[in-house]
């Protein structure tokens, strides 16, 4: 599993775009980019996944570079409840690896 | 309905004691897991079952045992707790072992104090 680097923290105003950026460099062929947040005090939940396209789905979108050593996560329209740690996982399988993620603070 | 659930949510315990954290799945999936997150918030893998099968197994102290009695269940069993094993210990789910792009799905968690 490819190792990612994400910055440790971000600060949005709500309902704003947000962009976490993560760079995977070592990334293999075959492995996916995983996007996974933890909310206070809840266990980790998916957030989106892709493989060399970018991905849209009802949560966020996720734009990955062409040479796929580096990924964004765009969260639209950032809300209170989007406060929560991201993170950036490169696998080509399952059990999925966690760093430590971004922790992202909305600020109203 | 709750895809991945685990019993208790919290748990204060003496250390010596032993105890068990049970999980279940609603989803169909074949691969069951459990990870810790310790006070510093990383999050580990200790162990993933596929199929009632043992896949992997993280250098766990013997004290931790887990126990898959159909493929919908793995509980884990805790022997001799000891102040270190305070944690947050998380059960997840997902469809195929190994296979890429495999989402998981975790529980809530269970918060487990020893003192």
């Amino acid at each position: 599993d490819a190792k990612t680097t994400q910055p440790n923290s971000m600060e949005s105003n709500e309902e704003e775009p947000v962009h976490l950026p993560c760079n995977h460099s070592t990334i293999s062929g075959t492995d996916y980019i995983h996007w996974y947040r933890q909310l206070p005090s809840q266990g980790p939940e998916y957030v989106i996944h892709g493989l060399t396209s970018n991905v849209n789905n009802r949560m966020a979108s996720l734009a990955i570079a062409e040479d796929r050593k580096s990924s964004t996560l765009i969260l639209h329209r950032a809300t209170l409840r989007d406060a929560a740690v991201y993170y950036c996982i490169s696998s080509g399988n399952t059990p999925l690896v966690f760093g430590k993620g971004t922790r992202l603070s909305v600020i109203a | 309905d709750t895809a991945v659930s685990q019993t208790p949510k919290y748990l204060v315990t003496q250390m010596g004691n032993d105890k068990s954290i049970k999980c279940e799945q609603n989803l169909g999936h074949d691969t069951m897991y459990w990870y810790k997150q310790d006070s510093k918030k990383f999050l580990k893998i200790m162990f993933s079952y596929n199929n009632k099968e043992l896949i992997i197994n993280e250098t766990v102290p013997n004290r931790f045992s887990p126990k898959s009695p159909d493929k919908a269940h793995l509980n884990l069993h805790i022997n001799s707790l000891e102040l270190g094993d305070s944690a947050v210990y998380f059960c997840a789910s997902s469809q195929v072992q190994g296979a890429p792009g495999n989402t998981i799905y975790f529980g809530e968690g269970s918060w487990l104090t020893v003192v």
